[in-house]
């Protein structure tokens, strides 16, 4: 079946560490994106690539890193200069964005 | 820079009732388009609805549909008959167009989201 998955579903990680969450589809969409879930705030766009090896920051790129040598894959590296970064992250990829999105499942991420 | 509100945190409903989740943005754009997702426990996003601003009819997909006043700026989520399972937080979210791609090339934009419970 075609969808997206993220990997890991939960992932700790020590203060002063860059991660790296997954984010693969096999549903042959252009366009990828991550955002950011918090409680209180919803869901904040972080980067999106529409093409291979082209990606563009979002609203909150700081501390955050992206590349797309696939169309497949999409991951996103959450670096030690990142202030804030537990989270809940959500990747998200579509053929026509005026359609909407298909969603991943999600990676829990904790400072610890 | 687009913007979605919903002034709503939370909401709850009897089950077999209807209810209505509220939304605002702001634009300058003309042409757009407007989703409501469902994010129940398992927090996996579900899209319920979709409209096209330039469409008079009001969107409907079986028990959701929604209000849409496009002068006033507003897309309410009307659920009839609330079961159980919508027990969820909803997101209201306003499509941009990122470039000159056509509607393909574009962003999501969510509001804060509300939490929808439904009591038995």
């Amino acid at each position: 079946d075609g969808g997206i998955t993220q990997s890991p579903k939960y992932l700790f990680r020590k203060e002063g560490q860059n991660v790296t969450l997954s984010c693969e589809q096999n549903l042959n969409h252009d366009a990828m994106y991550w955002y950011r879930q918090d409680p209180g705030q919803g869901l904040r766009l972080i980067y999106y690539s529409q093409i291979v090896n082209d990606f563009q920051k979002g609203d909150i790129a700081e501390g955050y890193s992206v590349s797309r040598e696939k169309k497949e894959s999409f991951p996103l590296t959450v670096t030690s200069a990142q202030k804030n970064p537990t989270a809940f992250y959500l990747c998200a990829s579509t053929l026509d964005s005026s359609d909407g999105y298909t969603f991943g499942s999600g990676t829990r991420l904790t400072v610890v | 820079a687009q913007t979605v509100t919903q002034s709503q945190p939370e909401m709850s409903v009897q089950e077999a009732e209807t209810v209505t989740l509220s939304c605002t943005y702001d634009t300058s754009e003309s042409n757009y388009y407007l989703f409501w997702y469902k994010q129940p426990p398992s927090r996996q996003m579900i899209l319920v609805i979709r409209q096209e601003a330039y469409k008079q009819q009001n969107a409907t997909e079986n028990r959701f549909s929604v209000n849409f006043q496009k002068a006033a700026k507003s897309f309410s989520l009307k659920i009839s008959d609330s079961q159980l399972g919508d027990t969820a937080m909803y997101f209201c979210a306003f499509h941009s167009i990122l470039g000159a791609g056509g509607t393909s090339y574009g962003k999501l934009t969510f509001g804060q989201g509300t939490i929808l419970t439904v009591h038995p």
